[in-house]
């Protein structure tokens, strides 16, 4: 069975600049969270999906992170624009109406 | 309150020592309480979980130990080995309103783990 996947792995930008992270979660899972975890420290969530529905996006920045998660599979995270403080390891994961979690390697970005 | 706190920070064993960390949560919601094994440059893998109608679950060397009236659990490694050297992350989480479904993990602060030879 296929993992979640995330690309890119690296990524870094310069602040002020827009980045897009993308992640394929694995078959048939209808819920997909986006983490953010930022050195030393654990994922916290940024929003969660079920289908292609916002469950919750409490913790979203969102006067400058996105999301979307259009058909309900694939999904994107953008930042626009970014800070210094962005500067993290970001996770996506899926599971099915279960408890299960599943998490991709993450996009680490970097930004100078 | 939806924090779940973790400790220690870091913890050194010798190879065949027994690793221990703990966990403390405050919310009475949470009702699935997943470890999670994070290596260098890789996402979480989840290692083990427990639901709180249990107080210990065994996988392997691998244990969780969960006291429900004081609202703790923790992880035991026995026999650990330096391949076990990772970032270990307890979680908790809560149904979503309505029961239908789950929502999202909150993580502990994690803790390194390091297994010498």
């Amino acid at each position: 069975e296929a993992g979640v996947a995330q690309s890119p792995r690296y990524k870094i930008i310069e602040k002020r600049q827009s980045v897009a992270f993308w992640c394929n979660p694995i078959s048939g899972h209808a819920t997909l969270y986006w983490y953010q975890q930022i050195l030393g420290q654990g994922p916290k969530l940024l929003i969660q999906f079920q289908n292609n529905g916002v469950v919750d996006d409490s913790q979203l920045p969102k006067d400058r992170f996105s999301a979307e998660r259009l058909k309900g599979v694939d999904s994107t995270l953008k930042i626009q624009p970014a800070k210094l403080e962005d500067s993290a390891v970001y996770l996506c994961a899926s599971s099915l109406q279960g408890r299960k979690a599943f998490f991709g390697q993450g996009t680490r970005l970097t930004v100078v | 309150q939806q924090q779940v706190k973790q400790s220690p920070q870091s913890l050194i064993v010798q190879k065949g020592g027994i690793s221990i960390i703990n966990c403390a949560y405050e919310n009475t919601a949470f009702d699935y309480f997943p470890w999670y094994q994070q290596f260098p440059g890789k996402g979480p893998a989840l290692l083990i979980a427990i639901r709180p109608d249990v107080s210990e679950k065994k996988e392997g060397r691998f244990t969780i130990s969960f006291n429900k009236s004081a609202k703790q659990f923790s992880l035991h490694i026995m026999d650990s080995q330096p391949g076990d050297s990772a970032t270990y992350f307890c979680a908790a989480r809560a149904k979503n309103a309505g029961g239908t479904s789950y929502g999202k993990l909150t993580f502990g602060q994690g803790t390194i783990l390091t297994v010498h030879p």
